[in-house]
């Protein structure tokens, strides 16, 4: 079974320009994550989808980020523009059911620096 | 508000000495509790979980950690380092009051030959 894939690995964009991230989850998977980590510092959370509807955004920074899962199967995290604190590395996580005992399954994530 | 304290940003180690890598949290209710390995150049993989039950839990690649409620802790130890071990490791919790992980900030294992 493939595990959480996350689309490109690496990205380096100038400051001001638009940058998307993909990420498709474990089939069957309805919960959807989306992590930030920021270097040096802890990995730390974003927003939930379950399946197209955003459960929580509570993570989101501000109105420069945009998740999106049409047809609750792939998510898309756009950041528009990009500013040079948004450099880091963007983690997407899927589960099957919603629950803090519930384990979450990681993609290798994409590194993202903003110059 | 939860917060996740590893101690130790990076930890070495003789391959064949005790592993131990310590994490701490603050919460007013006993959390749910993980243990994640990310090796280079692939996502966060799941070593072991604590929900109910037994204090001691066992994870894959023979770690295991023990939740302590009266220490807010979940070290995560392994008898013996092998080289396959260098990574880094994280210590993550949730609660019911809504289901996102809050991470520590992580530990880098080195293990010496």
């Amino acid at each position: 079974e493939a595990g959480v894939t996350q689309f490109p690995s690496h990205s380096v964009i100038e400051k001001g320009q638009t940058v998307t991230l993909r990420c498709d989850p474990i089939s069957g998977h309805d919960n959807l994550y989306w992590y930030r980590r920021v270097m040096g510092k802890e990995i730390k959370f974003l927003l939930h989808f379950v399946k197209e509807s955003k459960q929580d955004e509570s993570g989101m920074p501000n109105n420069r980020f945009l998740a999106e899962r049409t047809g609750g199967t792939y998510s898309t995290l756009k950041v528009q523009p990009a500013e040079l604190e948004d450099s880091g590395v963007y983690f997407c996580a899927s589960s099957l059911s919603w629950g803090p005992e519930e384990t979450q399954y990681f993609g290798p994530g994409t590194r993202l620096l903003v110059l | 508000a939860q917060s996740v304290t590893q101690l130790g940003s990076h930890v070495s180690v003789s391959e064949g000495a005790l592993v131990l890598l310590r994490c701490n949290y603050s919460s007013s209710v006993p959390p749910y509790l993980f243990w994640y390995v990310q090796y280079p150049n692939q996502g966060l993989q799941l070593l072991l979980k604590y929900t109910t039950g037994a204090t001691l839990v066992k994870g894959i690649n023979g770690f295991e950690a023990e939740f302590k409620k009266s220490e807010t802790s979940f070290h995560l130890t392994k008898p013996s380092a092998h080289m396959s071990d260098a990574a880094e490791y994280f210590c993550a919790v949730s609660r019911w009051t809504g289901n996102q992980f809050y991470f520590g900030t992580g530990t880098s294992l080195t293990v010496i030959p």
